[in-house]
């Protein structure tokens, strides 16, 4: 089955303490990426990569880091957590390629607590 | 002005009635536009997307790109209350792809 696998599923961690938030791919994409979605600020991109080793800050990047030595993983790493990354992340992938996007396949979403 | 701009509703409807969702963007570059449909506490999932100015119909939805304008719709045929939900739409600013903040729909029996 075509999909993306993001895990945890839930996550509650304390200010600080390094986390990694798991998407691997099935489908052979070039393009994937990570959201975080809040209330009144919808689906907002963290980093994307077009393909492996090519990674790039979309609009929240602060306090993120990611990588993408392999084409179908692309871990997302929080190095020291703070409450205002409380949110719901969403990694997902498509084939899209530099002037052509096509649709995105999203992973079930990772809800993370920092106390 | 953002990348994508959604009205945020909320949209009520009653059963059977259509559904209009609109959507502006920026780039006028911009080649493919997506309407997602999330329920709450879920993943988007794809419901249209379009590439060329006009329409498309894919059973009750079509979506409707008018380039000149900048502006991208979703009409919903035949409102049912399964489809009460958050529709997003999406599309590419360089190689960034950008979210309206979605219109939620309420379909009412």
């Amino acid at each position: 089955e075509a999909q993306v696998t993001q895990n945890p599923r839930y996550l509650i961690t304390v200010t600080g303490k390094k986390l990694t938030v798991t998407c691997s791919q099935n489908m052979n994409h070039e393009y994937m990426s990570w959201y975080r979605q809040d209330p009144g600020l919808g689906l907002r991109q963290i980093y994307y990569s077009m393909n492996v080793e090519v990674t790039d800050k979309g609009d929240v990047p602060e306090g993120y880091k990611v990588s993408r030595k392999e084409k179908r993983n692309f871990p997302l790493i929080l190095e020291s957590p703070s409450p205002n990354q409380t949110s719901l992340y969403f990694c997902a992938s498509s084939l899209s390629t530099p002037g052509h996007f096509s649709p995105a396949t999203f992973g079930s979403g990772t809800r993370l607590t920092v106390v | 002005q953002k990348e994508v701009e959604q009205n945020s509703g909320p949209l009520s409807v009653p059963e059977g009635a259509i559904a209009s969702l609109n959507c502006t963007y920026s780039d006028r570059g911009s080649q493919s536009f997506f309407w997602y449909r999330q329920y709450s506490g879920k993943s988007p999932e794809l419901i249209m997307f379009i590439y060329s100015n006009g329409d498309k119909e894919d059973g009750r939805f079509t979506a409707q790109l008018n380039k000149a304008s900048q502006y991208v719709s979703l009409l919903i045929r035949d409102s049912q209350p399964s489809d009460s939900a958050t529709y997003l739409c999406a599309g590419p600013y360089g190689n960034q792809f950008y979210f309206g903040t979605g219109t939620s729909l309420t379909v009412i029996p």
